[in-house]
Parts: C-alpha cells; structure tokens; sequence
C-alpha cells in the first residue's frame, strides 16, 4: 500500500497564477484533510471532507477550494496565488471517528513569488 | 475552541538520557490526544494516542506519553534518547464528537547528541 500520495512534491506559482494539488489514499478512509505548515506554527487545517461528497472549512480557509472527487481522491485548489500561501501543505486520511488516527502523504513545497 | 501548547521550540538531550516533550492542551470535555514525529523534508507519523482508560499510552519507538488531567497535559517521554530520535515533535488533541479534527502544537525540536 502507496498509503498517501502527493503531487507535485514541488512546485514555484508566480503571484495571481493558478493551480491544483492533488491527494489520493488506497487506505479506504471515510475522511481526508488539507493542511499548511509554516514555521513556528504547527499545522492548521485548511479544509476537510469527513466523507466522500461532503467538505467543510478548517482554521484557515480563504484562498483555496477543495474537490473530493471521490473516495480516494481529495484536491486542493489555489485559484490566484499569493505569496501568503508560500508553505508545505500536508494531505491526511482517517476514518471518521474523533479517535481515528490521521495518516499523512508526504507533503507539497509550494513558493509562490 | 481546543488549543494545544508545546512551551519548549527546542529540547536538548544526551544519548543514553531521559527525554521529555511537554504539551499542555485546553478543550472541552474529555479530549482525545496524540503525538506525531517528523522527520526533515517528510511527512508526520503516528507515535501514539490516548483515547481513554490508564493514562500511561505506550507508542512506537519506544515512546510513551502520560495523560494527566488535572494538569491538562499530555507529555511524551522515552527513558534512554538515541541520536535517530531527532527530529519534529507534534502534539494534537480532537475533541469529542467534534468529528476528526486535530488542532497542533506549534512542535517542538528535539536534538539528542553523543
């Protein structure tokens, strides 16, 4: 099992510019997660889909749209960059109970100039 | 709203040493807590959780936690630290019945030398 995936593992936006991080899990989990980690601030969570055909915001949603395109498959879009939005976003997956525990992929390094 | 406070950015610690990662936590009602590790340029893992019942969690690697709730904290420790624990630690807590959603710390660097 691949577990996580991400694509790209790197990518330079320039400012106003567009693009689609793309996550997919082979665990069969209810649950999948977009995160953004900056330093000295842990992870925040940007939006998650507690089951496939539904998705809500996180702490920090504005700049960004979500997609579950179905059970495996979770995309994060970043409509008009900004070099706020430079960071490394994590995708995770769970099943759906509090207790769950999140499996993460492996990360995107995002630079937007 | 849940918070999770990590107080220490750095730990230092020698090989052979006992290590401790402090994390306090504030939320309502009874929480569920975890640890994750990262290693440079790679994604968390799971160390370990608590969900309930004895408040000493044993986790991967040869980590532990202790629940504690009357200090509202949710320390990792391991007793004899080696050079490969270094790395970034994380500590997150999900309310009940609020769904999976975590909230972290800000982690804590922990460098063990020779």
């Amino acid at each position: 099992n691949a577990g996580v995936t991400q694509t790209p593992k790197f990518q330079v936006l320039k400012t106003g510019q567009s693009m689609t991080l793309q996550c997919a899990q082979d665990m069969n989990h209810n649950s999948m997660y977009w995160y953004r980690q900056d330093p000295g601030m842990g992870l925040r969570l940007i939006y998650y889909s507690a089951s496939e055909g539904t998705t809500d915001k996180g702490e920090v949603p504005n700049g960004y749209n979500v997609s579950r395109l179905n059970k495996r498959e979770f995309s994060l879009r970043l409509e008009s960059a900004a070099p706020s939005q430079t960071s490394v976003y994590f995708c995770a997956s769970s099943e759906k109970a509090s207790w769950d525990t999140q499996y993460f992929g492996p990360g995107t390094r995002l630079t937007v100039l | 709203a849940q918070s999770v406070a990590q107080p220490e950015d750095q730990v230092n610690v020698a090989e052979g040493n006992p290590l401790t990662v402090k994390c306090t936590y504030s939320v309502s009602g009874n929480p569920y807590l975890f640890w994750y590790v990262q290693y440079p340029n790679r994604g968390l893992q799971f160390l370990l959780k608590y969900i309930t019942g004895d408040n000493l969690v044993k986790g991967s690697y040869g980590f532990e936690a202790e629940f504690n709730k009357s200090q509202t904290s949710f320390h990792l420790k391991k007793p004899s630290a080696l050079v490969s624990d270094s790395a970034l630690y994380f500590c997150a807590v999900s309310p009940r019945g609020g769904g999976n959603k975590l909230t972290f710390g800000t982690g804590t660097q922990l460098k063990v030398e020779l």
